[in-house]
C-alpha cells in the first residue's frame, strides 16, 4: 500500500501569512493527489483534487503543487476562518486510498 | 441538491456486529462510486472502503475480511457491514460519494455525511 506522510504535523500562523503543507507519497503518484480540510465535529471537504485543481467553490487563496513523490498545499494569505486540520489523499490506481496524518493549522 | 445521512452508529460488545447505513439523496447511488471513511477519537482520517458503479468492492487491510459494503438501489442506501468488531474498530464512520473522472483517473471524495459514531467496548 501507498503510505503517505505530511509536514509539519502543526504549525501557527497569524491572519495574512503565507502558509505551505507538504505531503509526500511512498511511491510515485503522478498527480493523483487531493486536499481536504476539515473543522472540528465537521466532515472533511474537498480543497484540491489532482494536485493543484481547484474544487469549486473553495477560495482562490488555495493552491495546491506537485507531482510524482512530493506535493504542497499553499493558503497564500491566511483567513480566521481557515483553522482547520488538512489532510492530502492519494488516489492513484487502485484502492486503497490512504490519508496523510493530517496538519493542525492554527491562528496566533 | 446532493444529500447523505447516515445512521445506525451505537455501543457494541467487542466481537459484536452492527451495521451502518447511508441513505442517499439528489443523486444515484448504484451509478457512482461511494467511500467509507473512519476517524478514530482525536486521530486522523482512515479510508476503509469503496464500491464501484460496477459493484467492485476495495477495503482496508484493518477490515478486510471482517466489513462488507454493499448497497440497496431501490432505498438508494449505502451500507457497512461490520462484523467481529474490535476497540480499534471505535470511530466516526462518513459515508461519502465520490467523483471520478474516466478519462484521467482523477478521483476524490465530494461529498459527505455528517458521520455515525460507533463505539466498541465492553
Amino acid at each position: 500500500d501507498i503510505q503517505m506522510t505530511q509536514s509539519p504535523s502543526s504549525l501557527s500562523a497569524s491572519v495574512g501569512d503565507r502558509v505551505t503543507i507538504t505531503c509526500r507519497a511512498s511511491q510515485s503518484i503522478g498527480r493523483q493527489l487531493n486536499w481536504y480540510q476539515q473543522k472540528p465535529g465537521k466532515a472533511p471537504n474537498i480543497l484540491i483534487y489532482a494536485a493543484s485543481s481547484l474544487q469549486s467553490g473553495v477560495p482562490s487563496r488555495f493552491g495546491g503543487r506537485g507531482s510524482g513523490t512530493d506535493f504542497t498545499l499553499t493558503i497564500s494569505s491566511l483567513q480566521p476562518e481557515d483553522s482547520a486540520t488538512y489532510y492530502c489523499q492519494q488516489s492513484y490506481t487502485s484502492p486503497p486510498f490512504t490519508f496523510g496524518p493530517g496538519t493542525k493549522v492554527d491562528l496566533k | 441538491e446532493v444529500q447523505l445521512l447516515e445512521s445506525g452508529g451505537a455501543l457494541v460488545q467487542p466481537g459484536g456486529s452492527l451495521r451502518l447505513s447511508c441513505a442517499a439523496s439528489g443523486f444515484t447511488v448504484s451509478t457512482n462510486y461511494m467511500t467509507w471513511v473512519r476517524q478514530a477519537p482525536g486521530e486522523g482520517l482512515q479510508w476503509v472502503s469503496v464500491i464501484y458503479s460496477d459493484g467492485k468492492t476495495y477495503y482496508a487491510d484493518s477490515v478486510k475480511g471482517r466489513f462488507v459494503i454493499s448497497r440497496d438501489n431501490s432505498k438508494n442506501t449505502l451500507y457497512l457491514q461490520m462484523n467481529s468488531l474490535r476497540p480499534e474498530d471505535t470511530a466516526v464512520y462518513y459515508c461519502a460519494r465520490d467523483d471520478y473522472f474516466k478519462d484521467t483517473g482523477y478521483y476524490y471524495s465530494r461529498h459527505w455525511g455528517q458521520g455515525a459514531l460507533v463505539t466498541v467496548s465492553s
